[in-house]
């Protein structure tokens, strides 16, 4: 079945820098992503809709500069949290849907990224 | 890897029928969310079980989890066509882990 992979499942960065993060489409191709975060035992939040080709649909209270998304192919997209902060710690987790032929949207999740902003 | 897993896949069922979906998981978990997923949309989060919990009810909505046997189950009451979405339940153990979903369908 499909499948979606994310890198790096964890990362521990200093105050400051920037930390990408990568989602990707292994043997399906994804014009639509999804990017959510999740705080501790919290629900996800839905931060933006990463679009093959064009600027991301970002929601409400999330600030487009400070979490830049960019889906340059149909299997790729990338999250960079710039200049992160301790409250950037968070659960990162991607989806892509897959449609089969002749059948609706099955969604694929990654594993998700742990990080932590020290 | 998805550690969340639901039945059925699919599901149609007409409008003002109730729908009742399954989750099962493997390890322990803090607690297990429900989301739906319209068509081309992110995740909406529905409702929210703890481990310590047996039932919630939010509007048409009755989740009961049960620990023992690792399962839980969201009810949709009264469906309508409205209801037509995929829906999801994840389980947030050390790290948040979804399920592939039920694809239900209200037919009008």
């Amino acid at each position: 079945g499909a499948v979606v992979s994310q890198h790096p499942s964890r990362v521990i960065c200093k105050s400051g820098t920037s930390v990408k993060i990568e989602c990707r489409s292994l043997d399906f191709q994804a014009t639509t992503m999804f990017w959510y975060r999740q705080f501790p035992k919290q629900s996800l939040m839905l931060m933006a809709t990463s679009n093959e080709g064009s600027k991301a649909t970002y929601e409400q209270g999330v600030e487009k500069d400070k979490f830049l998304i960019n889906h340059a192919s149909l299997t790729l997209s990338t999250l960079t949290v710039t200049s992160a902060h301790p409250e950037d710690s968070s659960f990162y987790i991607c989806s892509a849907p897959s449609r089969a032929s002749g059948t609706a949207d099955t969604q694929y999740f990654g594993p998700g990224t742990r990080l932590t902003v020290l | 890897s998805q550690q969340g897993e639901e039945d059925p896949q699919a599901l149609s069922i007409q409008e003002g029928e109730n729908a009742t979906m399954n989750c099962s998981y493997k390890t322990s978990i803090n607690n297990l969310q429900w989301y739906r997923q319209n068509s081309g949309r992110g995740l909406v989060h529905l409702i929210l079980i703890r481990s310590n919990e047996r039932e919630k009810h939010s509007g048409r909505l009755r989740v009961t989890l049960d620990t023992s046997k690792k399962s839980s189950s969201l009810l949709i009451t009264a469906s309508r066509a409205a209801d037509t979405a995929s829906y999801f339940c994840a389980t947030d153990g050390d790290d948040m882990r979804f399920g592939a979903g039920t694809r239900l369908t209200v037919k009008p």
